[in-house]
C-alpha cells in the first residue's frame, strides 16, 4: 500500500518568512496530492491540492510543487502570518480509488 | 463542497462503556469514511461506510469494536465499543463527493474528541 513520509514534524518561523513542508510517497500510481490544515479543535481543511498532470499550483501565498519522478511534493507558504500556525498534513491517493493516505503532520508555528 | 455535522464534539467516558458518534452531511454522498487521530498523530482510516451494505474495515480495525451504520446517503454512525483508555482519540467523519471519473477533495467534520477514563 501507499506510504507517505512528511518532514519536518515541527517548523518554527518568524512572521513574514517562508515555510516549506516536504512529503514523499511510495506508490507510483498515486496521482492526487492534497494538503490539509488543521487548527486546534477542528477537523482538517483542504487548502490546496495538485494532480499529477501538473508540476506546480499556486493560490495566493500558498503553492504546491510535485516531482513525480522523484515521488515527492512540497507545500510552500510565503509571507507567513501568525494565523498560519496550525498542523499541516499532506496526503496521496489514486484517481478512482478514493482512500487518502496521510503523512504524520507538521506543526507550523509562526511567531509575530 | 459539503458541510458535515459531527456529534458529540467531545465526551469523557468510563472504560467498558460504548459511545456512538453521529455524522450528518448536508448533501447526498457516495463515500463516507471514519478516521482516528491519536494524540499528536496523523489520521488513520478505520473504515469506509457503504450505504446499503456492511462497512469495509482497514487492517487492525474490526466490526465488533467499531460497528458502523450507514442507513442513507447523508448519515452514518460509528460506535466505539467496550472502551479502554487506548481508545482516547479524535474520531473524524469524512466525505468525498465524487465527480464522474475523478476524485474531488475530501471534507472532514470537526471531529469528536474522546477521552476514556
Amino acid at each position: 500500500g501507499e506510504n507517505v513520509e512528511q518532514h519536518p514534524s515541527t517548523l518554527s518561523v518568524q512572521e513574514g518568512d517562508s515555510a516549506v513542508i516536504k512529503c514523499t510517497y511510495s506508490d507510483s500510481a498515486s496521482n492526487y496530492f492534497p494538503w490539509y490544515k488543521q487548527e486546534l479543535g477542528k477537523g482538517p481543511q483542504l487548502i490546496i491540492d495538485i494532480r499529477s498532470n501538473v508540476g506546480e499550483k499556486k493560490d495566493q501565498r500558498i503553492a504546491v510543487t510535485l516531482n513525480k519522478t522523484a515521488k515527492h511534493f512540497s507545500l510552500h507558504i510565503t509571507e507567513t502570518q501568525p494565523e498560519d500556525s496550525a498542523v499541516y498534513f499532506c496526503a496521496a491517493s489514486r484517481e478512482g480509488y478514493s482512500t487518502l493516505t496521510f503523512g504524520k503532520g507538521t506543526m507550523l508555528l509562526v511567531s509575530p | 463542497s459539503a458541510v458535515i455535522s459531527q456529534k458529540p464534539s467531545r465526551d469523557i467516558c468510563q472504560r467498558g462503556t460504548s459511545l456512538t458518534i453521529q455524522c450528518q452531511v448536508d448533501s447526498q454522498v457516495t463515500m463516507m469514511f471514519w478516521y482516528r487521530q491519536q494524540p499528536g498523530q496523523s489520521l488513520t482510516l478505520i473504515a469506509t461506510a457503504n450505504q446499503g451494505s456492511e462497512a469495509t474495515y482497514e487492517s487492525g480495525f474490526v466490526i465488533d469494536k467499531f460497528p458502523i451504520s450507514r442507513p442513507n446517503l447523508t448519515f452514518s454512525t460509528l460506535t466505539v465499543s467496550n472502551m479502554s483508555p487506548e481508545d482516547s482519540s479524535i474520531y473524524l467523519c469524512s466525505v468525498e463527493p465524487q465527480r464522474a471519473g475523478s476524485i474531488t477533495e475530501a471534507f472532514f467534520g470537526q471531529g469528536t474528541r474522546l477521552t476514556v477514563v
